[in-house]
Protein backbone atom coordinates (compact mmCIF):
# COMPACT_ATOMS: atom_id res chain seq x y z
CA UNK A 1 0.00 0.00 0.00
CA UNK A 2 1.03 3.06 -0.88
CA UNK A 3 0.44 5.82 1.58
CA UNK A 4 3.00 8.50 0.25
CA UNK A 5 3.17 9.06 -3.58
CA UNK A 6 6.16 11.48 -5.47
CA UNK A 7 6.35 12.83 -8.46
CA UNK A 8 7.88 13.45 -10.94
CA UNK A 9 10.33 10.17 -11.40
CA UNK A 10 13.21 12.33 -12.56
CA UNK A 11 13.34 15.96 -13.38
CA UNK A 12 15.54 17.97 -15.43
CA UNK A 13 16.60 21.68 -14.60
CA UNK A 14 18.67 24.17 -15.85
CA UNK A 15 21.25 26.09 -13.47
CA UNK A 16 19.36 28.78 -12.03
CA UNK A 17 15.62 27.73 -12.48
CA UNK A 18 13.39 26.81 -9.58
CA UNK A 19 12.79 23.06 -9.19
CA UNK A 20 9.90 21.54 -7.79
CA UNK A 21 8.76 17.89 -6.84
CA UNK A 22 5.94 17.26 -5.10
CA UNK A 23 3.84 14.40 -2.73
CA UNK A 24 1.09 13.25 -1.57
CA UNK A 25 0.29 10.94 1.43
CA UNK A 26 -3.13 9.52 2.46
CA UNK A 27 -2.94 8.94 5.80
CA UNK A 28 -4.69 12.61 7.84
CA UNK A 29 -2.57 11.68 11.50
CA UNK A 30 0.49 11.58 9.47
CA UNK A 31 2.20 14.76 11.73
CA UNK A 32 5.69 15.42 10.31
CA UNK A 33 6.53 15.72 6.60
CA UNK A 34 10.49 15.78 5.65
CA UNK A 35 12.58 15.63 2.77
CA UNK A 36 15.41 13.82 2.11
CA UNK A 37 18.39 14.14 -0.40
CA UNK A 38 20.70 10.94 -1.26
CA UNK A 39 23.61 11.97 -3.37
CA UNK A 40 25.18 8.67 -5.56
CA UNK A 41 27.06 6.19 -3.19
CA UNK A 42 25.76 7.90 -0.24
CA UNK A 43 23.19 7.23 2.11
CA UNK A 44 19.87 9.80 2.44
CA UNK A 45 20.12 12.58 4.11
CA UNK A 46 17.53 14.55 6.24
CA UNK A 47 17.54 18.15 3.86
CA UNK A 48 14.03 19.77 5.39
CA UNK A 49 10.98 19.23 7.53
CA UNK A 50 7.20 20.58 8.47
CA UNK A 51 4.88 19.88 10.68
CA UNK A 52 0.92 20.82 9.67
CA UNK A 53 0.99 23.59 12.11
CA UNK A 54 2.65 25.82 9.05
CA UNK A 55 1.89 25.47 5.48
CA UNK A 56 5.16 26.73 4.52
CA UNK A 57 9.14 26.03 5.86
CA UNK A 58 12.33 27.55 4.15
CA UNK A 59 15.90 26.76 4.59
CA UNK A 60 17.92 28.98 2.35
CA UNK A 61 16.89 28.19 -1.40
CA UNK A 62 14.75 25.03 -0.16
CA UNK A 63 11.19 25.40 0.42
CA UNK A 64 8.55 23.41 1.53
CA UNK A 65 4.88 24.42 0.78
CA UNK A 66 2.27 22.49 2.62
CA UNK A 67 -1.85 22.09 2.28
CA UNK A 68 -3.52 19.69 4.73
CA UNK A 69 -6.33 19.83 2.69
CA UNK A 70 -5.19 18.45 -0.05
CA UNK A 71 -2.92 16.25 1.70
CA UNK A 72 -0.14 17.61 -0.40
CA UNK A 73 3.29 19.08 0.41
CA UNK A 74 6.45 20.33 -2.18
CA UNK A 75 9.27 20.74 -2.57
CA UNK A 76 10.98 24.23 -4.13
CA UNK A 77 14.62 24.31 -4.80
CA UNK A 78 15.36 28.29 -5.83
CA UNK A 79 18.26 29.05 -8.04
CA UNK A 80 19.17 25.11 -8.80
CA UNK A 81 22.71 24.87 -8.78
CA UNK A 82 24.54 21.15 -10.66
CA UNK A 83 25.46 20.47 -7.01
CA UNK A 84 22.10 20.25 -6.26
CA UNK A 85 21.85 17.21 -8.38
CA UNK A 86 20.65 14.12 -6.48
CA UNK A 87 17.71 11.82 -5.47
CA UNK A 88 15.08 13.52 -3.52
CA UNK A 89 12.79 11.33 -1.29
CA UNK A 90 10.10 13.25 0.69
CA UNK A 91 8.33 10.91 3.58
CA UNK A 92 5.63 11.17 6.28
CA UNK A 93 5.24 10.11 9.56
CA UNK A 94 2.95 10.18 12.99
CA UNK A 95 4.31 9.26 16.25
CA UNK A 96 3.41 5.32 16.63
CA UNK A 97 4.46 4.13 13.06
CA UNK A 98 7.43 4.24 11.00
CA UNK A 99 8.16 6.34 8.20
CA UNK A 100 6.08 5.61 4.49
CA UNK A 101 8.67 7.03 1.95
CA UNK A 102 7.36 8.27 -1.46
CA UNK A 103 9.55 6.55 -4.37
CA UNK A 104 11.77 9.39 -5.10
CA UNK A 105 12.81 11.63 -7.39
CA UNK A 106 16.27 11.98 -9.21
CA UNK A 107 17.01 15.38 -10.16
CA UNK A 108 19.36 16.61 -12.47
CA UNK A 109 20.75 20.56 -12.85
CA UNK A 110 22.34 21.07 -15.93
CA UNK A 111 25.05 23.95 -15.86
CA UNK B 1 24.96 14.19 15.31
CA UNK B 2 23.91 10.72 15.40
CA UNK B 3 25.76 8.25 14.19
CA UNK B 4 25.07 4.64 13.03
CA UNK B 5 27.40 2.34 11.42
CA UNK B 6 26.67 -0.66 9.72
CA UNK B 7 29.02 -4.04 8.98
CA UNK B 8 30.02 -5.45 6.62
CA UNK B 9 29.98 -2.57 4.07
CA UNK B 10 29.87 -4.53 1.53
CA UNK B 11 29.05 -8.96 1.22
CA UNK B 12 28.96 -11.47 -1.41
CA UNK B 13 27.20 -14.14 -0.04
CA UNK B 14 25.96 -17.34 -2.08
CA UNK B 15 22.21 -18.44 -2.58
CA UNK B 16 21.49 -20.47 0.65
CA UNK B 17 23.63 -19.59 2.73
CA UNK B 18 22.93 -17.35 5.63
CA UNK B 19 23.56 -13.92 6.02
CA UNK B 20 23.74 -11.17 9.05
CA UNK B 21 24.05 -7.54 8.30
CA UNK B 22 24.67 -5.32 11.80
CA UNK B 23 23.55 -1.63 12.72
CA UNK B 24 25.01 0.25 15.62
CA UNK B 25 23.70 3.25 17.10
CA UNK B 26 24.94 5.31 19.44
CA UNK B 27 22.27 8.05 20.01
CA UNK B 28 20.39 6.30 22.44
CA UNK B 29 17.46 6.35 19.82
CA UNK B 30 14.43 3.99 20.78
CA UNK B 31 13.32 3.30 16.92
CA UNK B 32 15.71 1.79 14.51
CA UNK B 33 15.00 0.32 11.07
CA UNK B 34 16.37 -1.64 8.21
CA UNK B 35 15.32 -0.80 4.57
CA UNK B 36 16.70 -1.82 1.52
CA UNK B 37 16.75 0.56 -1.97
CA UNK B 38 16.65 -1.01 -5.49
CA UNK B 39 15.79 1.30 -8.28
CA UNK B 40 12.94 2.21 -8.92
CA UNK B 41 11.35 1.54 -5.76
CA UNK B 42 13.26 4.18 -3.63
CA UNK B 43 13.50 3.32 0.11
CA UNK B 44 11.45 -0.07 1.42
CA UNK B 45 10.98 -0.93 4.91
CA UNK B 46 11.76 -4.33 5.96
CA UNK B 47 11.47 -4.67 10.12
CA UNK B 48 11.66 -1.69 13.26
CA UNK B 49 12.02 -1.74 16.28
CA UNK B 50 10.61 0.09 18.37
CA UNK B 51 13.80 -0.74 21.77
CA UNK B 52 15.68 -3.49 22.92
CA UNK B 53 13.80 -6.98 22.42
CA UNK B 54 11.12 -5.69 20.36
CA UNK B 55 10.75 -6.08 16.74
CA UNK B 56 7.99 -5.76 14.08
CA UNK B 57 7.74 -6.60 10.36
CA UNK B 58 7.49 -3.52 7.84
CA UNK B 59 5.87 -3.72 4.45
CA UNK B 60 8.07 -6.30 2.93
CA UNK B 61 9.41 -8.60 5.54
CA UNK B 62 9.33 -12.23 4.01
CA UNK B 63 12.53 -13.68 3.80
CA UNK B 64 14.15 -11.80 6.46
CA UNK B 65 14.29 -11.68 10.39
CA UNK B 66 15.63 -9.27 13.18
CA UNK B 67 16.97 -8.87 16.08
CA UNK B 68 17.47 -5.72 18.86
CA UNK B 69 19.35 -7.40 21.72
CA UNK B 70 20.13 -3.79 22.48
CA UNK B 71 19.50 -0.23 22.55
CA UNK B 72 22.63 -0.03 20.65
CA UNK B 73 22.21 -2.51 18.06
CA UNK B 74 19.52 -4.08 15.14
CA UNK B 75 20.56 -7.17 12.94
CA UNK B 76 18.94 -7.98 9.89
CA UNK B 77 19.21 -11.85 9.39
CA UNK B 78 18.73 -13.67 5.83
CA UNK B 79 18.19 -17.33 7.11
CA UNK B 80 18.50 -18.78 3.25
CA UNK B 81 19.58 -16.01 0.85
CA UNK B 82 18.16 -15.50 -2.63
CA UNK B 83 19.58 -13.76 -5.63
CA UNK B 84 16.55 -11.44 -5.44
CA UNK B 85 17.89 -9.89 -1.79
CA UNK B 86 20.69 -8.73 -3.62
CA UNK B 87 20.58 -5.03 -2.68
CA UNK B 88 21.75 -2.32 -0.76
CA UNK B 89 20.24 -2.26 2.68
CA UNK B 90 20.49 0.89 5.01
CA UNK B 91 19.67 0.77 8.83
CA UNK B 92 18.45 4.25 10.37
CA UNK B 93 17.68 5.36 13.65
CA UNK B 94 15.74 7.92 15.39
CA UNK B 95 11.61 8.73 16.43
CA UNK B 96 10.83 11.72 13.82
CA UNK B 97 14.41 11.95 11.73
CA UNK B 98 16.21 9.23 10.42
CA UNK B 99 19.38 9.05 10.70
CA UNK B 100 21.07 6.66 8.25
CA UNK B 101 23.97 4.25 8.50
CA UNK B 102 26.14 4.33 5.18
CA UNK B 103 24.70 1.31 3.83
CA UNK B 104 25.44 -2.26 2.96
CA UNK B 105 25.58 -3.37 -0.59
CA UNK B 106 24.84 -7.48 -0.73
CA UNK B 107 25.16 -9.33 -3.90
CA UNK B 108 23.98 -12.99 -3.89
CA UNK B 109 25.82 -15.57 -6.38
Amino acid sequence: QQQVRQSPQSLTVWEGETAILNCSYEDSTFDYFPWYHQFPGESPALLIAIRPVSNKKEDGRFTIFFNKREKKFSLHIADSQPGDSATYFCAAKNNNNAPRFGAGTKLSVKP
Amino acid sequence: EAAVTQSPRNKVAVTGGKVTLSCNQTNNHNNMYWYRQDTGHGLRLIHYSYGAGSTEKGDIPDGYKASRPSQENFSLILELATPSQTSVYFCASGNYEQYFGPGTRLTVL
